[in-house]
């Protein structure tokens, strides 16, 4: 156990939709890292999030946005669901060098 | 151009044989770090193996050691006396710079998928 939950575990949704995935880090890891994992792209980091600032930047779609809140929870937000979405998110979070990952959700658009 | 290349899609390996997984990187940076992370079927990130950029000596890690040839640029993960449990998708990763502060942000390969054959 990594000590990173996400929640939920599985979505499924339709085109055209808004989710959110959720992300509790290791107790005391300020940082928090998102990625796609999708069978075209491979392994994909989107975004960083660190004490609640981003911090920086990757492949994230205009569609995509995330924040980090003061208790460190951060929160992945997709909207206008397209078919091409559907993938494994994990966040990841990190204190001293080491990216450790949560079981990730995954994401499918019908 | 891609900074990390896993040129071996697919490996096939006999139980309780030793196996290497071939990764590549590119980067300018003098200091980076490279690692390893298992993906099971069931989905999960499980760091493996972690080798600095000026460490003097090849990471192991219990059955897993990392042939670091910094002039090469590549950074192999040998799996020893292979168990069916290694079964799964192995990533090989690259952080640039020293990290310091709170930029940890990983470059992943694409991968191989080790299948272990009893």
């Amino acid at each position: 156990d990594s000590g990173v939950t996400q929640t939920p575990k599985h979505l499924i949704t339709a085109t055209g939709q808004r989710v959110t995935l959720r992300c509790s880090p290791r107790s005391g890891d300020l940082s928090v890292y998102w990625y796609q994992q999708s069978l075209d792209q491979g392994l994909q980091f989107l975004i960083q999030y660190y004490n609640g600032e981003e911090r920086a930047k990757g492949n994230i779609l205009e569609r995509f946005s995330a924040q980090q809140f003061p208790d460190l929870h951060s929160e992945l937000n997709l909207s206008s669901l397209e078919l091409g979405d559907s993938a494994l998110y994990f966040c990841a979070s990190s204190a001293g060098g080491l990216l450790h990952f949560g079981n990730g959700t995954r994401l499918t658009v019908t | 151009a891609q900074k990390i290349t896993q040129t071996q899609p697919g490996m096939f390996v006999q139980e309780k044989e030793a196996v290497t997984l071939d990764c590549t990187y590119d980067t300018s940076d003098p200091s980076y770090g490279l690692f390893w992370y298992k993906q099971p079927s069931s989905g999960e990130m499980i760091f493996l193996i972690y080798q600095g950029s000026y460490d003097q000596q090849n990471a192991t890690e219990g059955r897993y050691s990392l042939n670091f040839q910094k002039a090469r640029k590549s950074a192999n993960l040998v799996i020893s006396a292979s168990q069916l449990g290694d079964s799964a998708m192995y990533f090989c990763a690259m952080r640039e710079g020293g990290g310091g502060g709170s930029n940890y942000k990983l470059t992943f390969g694409k991968g191989t998928l080790l299948t272990v054959n009893p």
